[in-house]
């Protein structure tokens, strides 16, 4: 079974700041898929940005980047240049990238980090 | 893109009486979807997994009885919360994907109040 931990309940930048949101994992398949969603107050999920374990390469979307460490089973999530629209839940989690035991590739969630932008 | 919606957003609903909820996948054919169920402030927990025509398969915890999942197009699935009680309100969101593609695409949710 797969985990996903996030350490950080409440995080706070400033606008224009960076700031960096931690998420470990722990997982028995050496493939699989790794993505941050942020959820606004609408409680809309939206896909921030996914990382395949096989690539080495961090992904990166525009002001969005990860930190991928597969040996730590590490992936961090770094917001340049914050800004307001960026406040939100932001929930790390983890899919398999085969469909191995029937998982449907189905996603497992970190508890969440609360990021406030502050003007 | 990918668009995945819902009906009703929000619901009120006496105890003792059913509620169903719809998830649509409007412009793909979603041979899976998922049904989650989140607490204020908390994570997703997922709660069953639906593939067209076949019976969903339920997590563990999960009641099955009261909580039916009908998958029976490629764009639609529902779930029935059945003999509602407080303890089920709470925000449903489902999710779709296509074929073996790895992306989930989420539906906007629906607020369940059970009084």
């Amino acid at each position: 079974a797969q985990t996903v931990t996030q350490s950080q309940p409440e995080m706070s930048v400033q606008e224009a700041e960076t700031v960096t949101l931690s998420c470990t994992y722990d997982t028995s398949e050496s493939d699989y898929y790794l993505f941050w969603y942020k959820q606004p107050p609408s409680r809309q999920m939206i896909l921030v940005i996914r990382q395949e374990a096989y690539k080495q390469q961090n992904a990166t979307e525009n002001r969005f980047s990860v930190n991928f460490q597969k040996a730590a089973k590490s992936f961090s999530l770094k917001i340049s240049d914050s800004q307001l629209g960026d406040a939100a839940m932001y929930f790390c989690a983890h899919a398999p990238i085969f469909n191995s035991g029937g998982s449907n590739y189905k996603l497992t969630f970190g508890k969440g980090t609360l990021l406030t932008v502050n003007p | 893109g990918a668009v995945v919606s819902q009906h009703p957003s929000r619901v009120i609903c006496k105890s003792g009486t059913s509620v169903k909820i719809e998830c649509r996948s409007l412009d793909f054919q979603a041979t899976t979807m998922f049904w989650y169920r989140q607490f204020p402030k908390q994570s997703l927990m997922l709660m069953a997994t639906s593939n067209e025509g076949s019976k969903a398969t339920y997590e563990q915890g999960v009641e099955k009885d009261k909580f039916l999942i009908n998958h029976a197009s490629l764009t639609l699935s529902t779930l029935t919360v059945t003999s509602a009680h407080p303890e089920d309100s709470s925000f449903y969101i489902c999710s779709a994907k296509r074929g073996a593609s790895y992306e989930q695409y989420f539906g906007p949710g629906t607020r369940l109040t059970v009084t």
